[in-house]
């Protein structure tokens, strides 16, 4: 049964503490996407890798946020240093490509639900 | 940017009750999903339909891209159906996925 795994599932931290979120896509596929999901701005994209390049992270704030993609079966997001405002439910998805077409079909993964005090 | 927007916001539904959830998007799209995000918080992947119509089982979902809209039909509901549906859309030449801002679904017993 194929599906994003996304570790830790629950994460409490202090304010001022980096925090690291990992995830591993599905088998296969080359496209991984981060989400931010909140109740007052919905669910938003911050970032998607292509073969483990970069190619947006416009969405990510850059002075405390960084993601990699060391290899093909892990993605991590980070935040260094972590403020209250960064409590939301940070989701990964990976994406495939259905024959024919340039966009992609995403699977997420059940997240990973920040609170930063 | 292109702008994605849903109807209605929220939907209460008795059990068995057919109901049909729209989708509008302001500019030409490659790529239109439909999302259930359970009580559980898990966003589940419903439908993958840039343009055309397709069925799963109780549900089905049309997207009419000339005109710039998304329907997805559910057909006697259940309480399991409850939650929050979401379309979202990658726009024409760039690759931002977009969310729209959801359906809230509750389905009484």
């Amino acid at each position: 049964d194929a599906r994003v795994t996304q570790t830790p599932r629950h994460k409490v931290t202090e304010m001022g503490q980096e925090v690291t979120m990992r995830c591993q896509p599905i088998l296969g596929h080359n496209t991984v996407f981060w989400y931010r999901q909140t109740m007052m701005q919905g669910l938003e994209l911050l970032a998607y890798f292509r073969n483990r390049a970069p190619l947006d992270d416009s969405g990510m704030p850059k002075d405390r946020f960084s993601a990699e993609m060391p290899d093909a079966t892990l993605a991590t997001l980070k935040i260094q240093p972590s403020e209250p405002r960064d409590s939301a439910v940070y989701f990964c998805a990976s994406g495939s490509r259905p024959s024919g077409v340039s966009s992609y079909e995403q699977y997420f993964g059940p997240g990973t639900r920040l609170t930063v005090t | 940017g292109i702008q994605v927007e849903q109807s209605p916001p929220d939907l209460i539904l008795q059990e068995g009750a057919n109901s049909t959830l729209r989708c509008n998007f302001s500019d030409s799209v490659n790529n239109l999903q439909w999302f259930h995000q359970n009580p559980w918080g898990q966003l589940i992947n419903l439908f993958y339909i840039p343009s055309g119509t397709k069925q799963n089982g109780r549900l089905s979902a049309t997207t009419v891209a000339t005109e710039r809209y998304s329907l997805l039909y559910i057909s006697s509901s259940q309480t399991t159906d409850s939650g929050v549906y979401f379309c979202a859309v990658d726009p024409t030449g760039g690759f931002k996925t977009i969310f729209g801002a959801g359906t809230r679904l509750f389905v009484k017993a």
